[in-house]
């Protein structure tokens, strides 16, 4: 089992829809969460970060964390062609927290 | 806006030879990361320096990689030999607070 799993997708919405992005991890002693976009030949780029059971807003962008489900998602609202791009899910492990475990990454197809 | 600086962004190599590539952090972040991301995958931590200081290389292939970070500044990963399953992007990140990593724009190598 991975420690960060996601589904590779590609998960195709259209413009203007809320796209909805999952990762899932096992170390239940991870305690912060990260969101990265990645563009293709590009490197990953921070969208937002969780630490706290519940929801984060920060514009078109919602981080949720489930702890008990162990379980992250992000919803991208009113969502843009310029958002297809591939979305990194990361943790820290309880053993140093300071590193991030990545998971695949999700693509994100959005059609005008 | 403070970036990561790597070099060099592409390097093409015949299985054998020795490379290396450097990293510049983001002036003032005491951890520096050298993450591999092969196509299709999310980035893997090879080595975490806390200033100049080896935090975690349990990833690294010890037996033909090595990472220095001499002044606890920039920093160089070095591959010898290089073998054709080393292609990927080797990525450098650097964080203030061992939290939010920024990443540079990253090495393509490319094993021949």
């Amino acid at each position: 089992q991975k420690e960060v799993e996601q589904n590779s997708g590609p998960l195709s919405v259209p413009e203007g829809a809320i796209a909805s992005l999952n990762c899932t991890y096992s170390d239940r002693g991870s305690q912060s969460f990260f969101w990265y976009r990645q563009y293709s030949g590009k490197s990953p780029e921070l969208i937002m970060f969780i630490y706290s059971n519940g929801d984060k807003e920060d514009g078109r962008f919602t981080a949720q964390l489930n702890k008990a489900s162990q379980y992250v998602s992000l919803l991208i609202r009113d969502s843009q062609p310029s958002d297809s791009a591939t979305y990194l899910c990361a943790g820290t492990p309880a053993s140093n927290t300071g590193k991030l475990i990545f998971g695949q990454g999700t693509t994100l197809q959005v059609k005008p | 806006e403070a970036e990561v600086a790597q070099s060099p962004r592409y390097k093409i190599t015949e299985k054998s030879q020795a490379v290396a590539f450097w990293c510049d952090p983001i002036s003032g972040h005491a951890t520096l990361y050298w993450y591999r991301q092969i196509l299709g995958q999310g980035p893997e931590l090879l080595v975490q320096f806390q200033d100049e200081s080896v935090v975690d290389d349990s990833q690294l292939p010890k037996d033909r990689f090595s990472a220095e970070r001499l002044k606890g500044v920039d920093s160089t990963l070095k591959i010898q030999p290089a073998e054709l399953g080393d292609s990927a992007m080797y990525l450098c990140a650097s964080s203030s607070d061992r939290a939010e990593q920024f990443f540079g724009p990253g090495t393509r190598l490319t094993v021949l």
